[in-house]
């Protein structure tokens, strides 16, 4: 399985402050992608990265990858309330898995 | 923005009966896939479709479950015989390119299936 594994499995936040959120992965890849799922909805794509790039940047949020370490991290900067969802990284291949994702909640 | 869409939003049925979820799958996309999510706990996948046949599925998906694509346009998941652990939420998705480098899933807004 190529499933990612992201950390921690919950972080709870003040509004304003950064997010950090890391996955780690098993084996070798051609990219990572971090989706968002609101409670009780789809999941919802965010940004990929290649295995080729370090670091990538949309928006608030920027994510980098180690594939010597095979782990990557999400990083939301000023947080809102509106952020608050769990995280998913989900590795390449020929299916989709999923972690247990990072729940995160922006108090206001 | 295109979008994946399914249907029912929220099913009940009576342990044993059969199930059929649907969804339209965004039209330019050639992938099609089902997650399932049990309350509370991860997104799993079941299978993966491509050009009208099966390319993956997990050992979730068991003799009970089947996946059709009937017209150009509609990808159901059948479950045959329901038991009270398919209670779950049931995500489809599709994607337009596969293991390219650019394999971007996007997901329905899910159907809430409870079995009784």
């Amino acid at each position: 399985s190529q499933q990612g594994e992201e950390d921690p499995q919950a972080l709870s936040i003040q509004e304003g402050e950064n997010a950090t959120m890391n996955c780690s992965y098993k084996t070798s890849i051609n990219n990572l992608q971090w989706y968002r799922q609101n409670s009780g909805r789809g999941l919802v794509h965010l940004i990929l990265i290649r295995s080729n790039e370090r670091e990538k940047h949309s928006g608030r949020l920027r994510v980098t990858l180690d594939t010597s370490k095979k782990s990557s991290s999400l990083l939301i900067t000023a947080s809102r309330a509106a952020d608050t969802a769990s995280y998913f990284c989900a590795t390449d291949g020929n299916q989709f898995y999923f972690g247990t994702g990072t729940s995160l909640t922006v108090i206001p | 923005e295109p979008e994946v869409t399914q249907t029912p939003s929220h099913q009940v049925t009576q342990m044993g009966q059969e199930v059929i979820l649907r969804c339209v799958p965004i039209s330019n996309h050639l992938y099609f896939y089902w997650y399932r999510q049990i309350l509370g706990q991860k997104v799993e996948f079941l299978v993966s479709f491509y050009n009208n046949e099966i390319s993956e599925k997990s050992e979730i998906f068991d003799d009970q479950f089947s996946v059709e694509r009937p017209d150009g346009s509609n990808f159901t998941l059948k479950i045959r015989s329901t038991k009270l652990e398919d209670s779950a939420m049931y995500f489809c998705a599709s994607s337009e390119a596969w293991n390219s480098g650019a394999n971007v899933l996007t997901f329905g807004a899910g159907s809430r299936l409870t079995v009784l």
